[in-house]
């Protein structure tokens, strides 16, 4: 079965710095989807970016960028320019591109880091 | 676009009572999940429609709870003998084969 460990709980950021938030996950699967979530008190869960095991490029989104290393199976997430806004629960996600045994691709998601930003 | 939207959004019940959430997808999706989220935990998935058909039911979901899609379109996740365990966020997403999952606003539980 899949995995996905955040070994960060907490993490804080000086308004317009950077800050990396760690991921790691196990799979034996060579296919899959890696995802990072962001929730804000409101709750809603909203994607953060998104990037395929089969692409080697990083993804990259405005001030969000991935370090995907498929070999380390890590996926840590980069937020550069660090607003107030970004403070929220950030979730690191898998997702199998291969269904088998009707499974069709859900979400396995880490514990969570809390991104604190201070101005 | 109106996303995935979820009613109740906040549901106080009485231990024992039965309830009912209704997810809403995303009008194209043919696939629609169902997660669990307690406090300071990650989503946990509990089960997944494709179209009218229930794929997958995880094992976290009890004979008390049920979850149907009758028309491919909305679901509805009921909830008998509600217990205080409970007591959770009730997370609904929905998606395109091979594509990202969108989730709604979350429906709370609160089990007294």
């Amino acid at each position: 079965a899949q995995t996905v460990t955040q070994s960060q709980p907490e993490m804080s950021v000086q308004e317009a710095e950077t800050v990396t938030l760690s991921c790691t996950y196990d799979t034996s699967e060579s296919d899959y989807y890696l995802f990072w979530y962001k929730q804000p008190p409101s709750r809603q869960m909203i994607l953060v970016i998104r990037q395929e095991a089969y692409k080697q490029q990083n993804a990259t989104e405005n001030r969000f960028s991935v370090n995907f290393q498929k070999a380390a199976k890590s996926f840590s997430l980069k937020i550069s320019d660090s607003q107030l806004g970004d403070a929220a629960m950030y979730f690191c996600a898998y997702r199998s591109a291969v269904a088998y045994g009707g499974s069709q691709g859900n979400l396995i998601f880490g514990k969570g880091t809390k991104l604190s930003v201070k101005p | 676009d109106t996303g995935v939207s979820q009613d109740p959004r906040h549901k106080i019940t009485k231990r024992g009572q039965n309830v009912t959430f209704r997810c809403d997808p995303i009008s194209e999706h043919n696939r629609l999940y169902w997660y669990r989220q307690t406090l300071g935990q990650g989503p946990e998935f509990l089960t997944y429609f494709q179209n009218e058909a229930q794929l997958e039911k995880s094992r976290l979901l009890s004979d008390r709870f049920s979850a149907e899609r009758p028309k491919g379109s909305f679901s509805t996740l009921e909830i008998q003998r509600t217990e205080q365990g409970d007591s959770a966020m009730y997370l609904c997403a929905s998606g395109r084969s091979g594509n990202t999952i969108y989730f709604g606003e979350g429906s709370w539980l609160t089990v007294v």
